[in-house]
């Protein structure tokens, strides 16, 4: 089993939409929790990163972490197709600098 | 450079043949990442620098792997005696800092073994 579970999609939905992205792990002393966008043959850019529990807020773009559950997510609202791209959630202990990734979603937004 | 820089960007090899892939981290970013990206697999973590050395090299898979950092700058990951399996995306990654919350990627080295 994997430490860090993602669902692959591919995950359609039309422009506008709220777009809701999730991830379960399984090592509790997990803490940090990141949010990537990757282009098809680009690397994977940041979005958001948070520590603990609770929300962050980033324009369209909300990060929740539910530490007690093991479940983070992404949500987008108001959808564009330029979001359409495969998200990666990661995470890491507080001690370790490397990074554990989920397997990617792959989002499309359509007209 | 404004980015992380990787080289090459696409390199087909023979089964058997040694590689060298190279990146160049942003200017000032003290810690250095190597992470490995295969079809439909998220990214495995490869090696960790902080300056020239490397405290976390937990992620290599084999002795066939190794890597260097010289200068606190530029990263060198060489796989020798190249396997099939080695197939994959090479992605290195660079923070300011050893805390690694904000770490930039570069664009990835492309490894086909044939």
């Amino acid at each position: 089993q994997k430490e860090v579970e993602q669902d692959p999609g591919p995950l359609s939905v039309p422009e506008g939409a709220i777009v809701s992205l999730n991830c379960t792990y399984s090592n509790s002393a997990f803490q940090y929790f990141m949010w990537y966008r990757q282009y098809s043959r680009k690397g994977p850019e940041l979005l958001m990163y948070t520590y603990s529990s609770g929300n962050k807020e980033d324009g369209r773009f909300t990060a929740q972490v539910d530490k007690s559950s093991k479940y983070i997510s992404l949500f987008i609202r108001d959808s564009q197709p330029s979001d359409s791209a495969t998200y990666l959630c990661a995470m890491r202990t507080g001690t370790a600098s490397k990074l554990t990734f989920g397997t990617g979603t792959r989002l499309q937004v359509t007209l | 450079g404004a980015g992380v820089s990787q080289s090459p960007s696409n390199k087909v090899t023979e089964k058997g043949k040694d590689v060298e892939l190279r990146c160049d981290p942003i200017s000032g970013h003290t810690a250095l990442y190597w992470y490995r990206q295969s079809l439909g697999q998220g990214l495995e973590f490869l090696i960790y620098f902080q300056g020239n050395s490397a405290p976390d090299k937990s992620g290599l898979p084999s002795d066939r792997f190794s890597a260097e950092r010289t200068g606190g700058s530029v990263s060198t990951l060489t796989i020798q005696r190249t396997q099939q399996e080695d197939s994959a995306v090479y992605l290195c990654a660079s923070s300011l800092d050893y805390i690694g919350n904000t770490i930039y990627f570069g664009e990835g080295s492309w490894l086909t073994v044939v």
